[in-house]
């Protein structure tokens, strides 16, 4: 249990779906970010929130959308996604200073 | 931009044995950490370094900060079939505006036979 839970922890759905990633943090951290894992890959670092303002868009394409209403939850909508966005898509949290991010364990996305 | 190069991409060994593993970076960081993930799950960390030189350790495992900034190893002392995982450096520039990103390794996928 790393205080960081992400549902629904597995996910197919078609290219012309909509679908929504909900990430909660329990932590008291006030950042919070979005990773996508693919096979073989290093982790891809999407979008980051700084007390719920987005302070980083790694170039991600607008089918996918973020939303951070408060610092303890990070959504990411999904719509009209590509095969190649099949990966884990992973949050995570970290509090201010140096402290280190604490990781959910992921989102298992498949694009059919 | 920041790239790390962690090696070895694998390693197969015996139970029992000691595990070495090792990030370099093109420029510096401010804070080095390890993790570990396991199949199906998120990276756990297992140990977070902070000062050049700094030589912490958690369990079996040790790790290191380089001198230059520029580098960190992990040791794993008497392998256990627990082990088995990805453990992945990862590289911290200092506050400010960085926000903590991580610049991740590319991962040592070890192997342990019994």
């Amino acid at each position: 249990e790393t205080g960081v839970t992400q549902t629904p922890r597995h996910l197919v759905m078609g290219m012309t779906n909509k679908k929504s990633l909900k990430c909660e943090q329990h932590l008291g951290h006030n950042a919070m970010y979005w990773y996508k894992q693919s096979a073989k890959k290093p982790l891809e670092l999407m979008f980051v929130y700084n007390f719920k303002e987005q302070t980083e868009n790694n170039s991600v394409p607008s089918r996918f959308s973020p939303e951070c209403p408060n610092s303890s939850h990070l959504f990411l909508h999904l719509h009209t996604l590509q095969p190649e966005d099949s990966a884990l898509y992973l949050c995570a949290s970290r509090g201010t200073g140096d402290q280190p991010q604490h990781f959910g364990d992921g989102t298992r996305l498949s694009i059919l | 931009g920041q790239q790390l190069n962690q090696s070895p991409q694998s390693m197969f060994i015996q139970e029992g044995e000691d595990v070495s593993m090792n990030c370099t970076s093109s420029s510096i960081f401010n804070t080095w950490l390890w993790y570990k993930q396991d199949p199906g799950e998120g990276p756990v960390l297992l140990i977070a370094l902070y000062k050049a030189g700094e030589l912490t350790s958690n369990g079996r495992l040790t790790a290191q900060f380089g001198i230059t900034r520029k580098d960190s190893f992990l040791n794993i002392s008497a392998s256990i079939p627990s082990d088995v995982g990805i453990y992945f450096c990862a590289g911290q520039p200092a506050g400010g505006t960085s926000y903590g990103k991580l610049t991740f390794g590319q991962g040592t996928i070890l192997t342990v036979h019994p």
